[in-house]
């Protein structure tokens, strides 16, 4: 079975600084990795996904994660970080099986960007 | 394109009683999945919904049912509510599996 595990409930940031949110899985299958952005009273938002080819993936609000296939990681990352980035954060993973995906959830992580 | 709507956005409902929540998946979705979103548990899979068929279940109680109908709209009801059962509940559609899956706003349901 699948599972997400995202380290850190609650990441705290200055405005310009690094962001680094992480996430581990793991998969019986080659998966499909995806961060997802939810802002207060809103539904989740793609911010990028991982299918096959290049490692190294871009998103949108420049965001972007690598898939690391040794680790079973996914980092989410931003060189610098705005106010605006204040949200929560879920990494997913889905895999196929029966002929059809299932997405399975991180806990989730709230980033905090301080001034 | 719209995207996901949900209606109603905002419920409030005594305990004991039922409530129906609906969901209009994005123009040519056929796969509607939905979510329970509470700060103790997080985001928590109920169902998922293909071509009018439940196809995909999470671990929550009987009270827990939906519906999807031909147009992909789809419905989920709870019955006999709990206080436990407040919580943003999110529906999400994808073309055909849950795969890349798109998000409604969520209805934010309270039980008093």
């Amino acid at each position: 079975a699948q599972s997400v595990t995202q380290l850190g409930s609650h990441v705290s940031v200055s405005e310009g600084a690094l962001v680094l949110l992480r996430c581990n899985y793991s998969s019986s299958v080659p998966p499909y990795l995806f961060w997802y952005v939810q802002y207060p009273n809103q539904g989740l938002q793609l911010l990028l996904k991982y299918t096959t080819g290049a490692t190294l993936v871009k998103g949108i609000n420049g965001f972007e994660a690598e898939f690391k296939k040794s680790e079973t990681s996914f980092h989410l990352t931003k060189p610098s970080a705005h106010m605006s980035d204040a949200a929560e954060y879920f990494c997913a993973v889905s895999e196929t099986k029966s002929g059809y995906s299932t997405l399975t959830f991180g806990k989730g992580t709230m980033l905090l960007v301080s001034p | 394109k719209a995207g996901v709507t949900q209606t109603p956005r905002y419920l409030i409902k005594t305990r004991g009683q039922q409530v129906t929540l609906s969901c209009s998946p994005i123009s040519g979705h056929r796969s509607v999945s939905w979510y329970q979103q509470t700060p103790g548990q997080g985001l928590q899979f109920l169902f998922e919904y293909f071509s009018e068929t439940q196809r995909n279940k999470g671990n929550f109680p009987g009270r827990f049912s939906g519906r999807q109908f031909s147009n992909s709209r789809s419905e989920m009801n709870v019955s006999t509510l709990e206080l436990g059962d407040s919580a943003l509940y999110l529906c999400a559609s994808s073309v055909a599996d849950m795969y890349e899956q798109y998000f409604g706003p969520g209805t934010r349901l309270t039980v008093t």
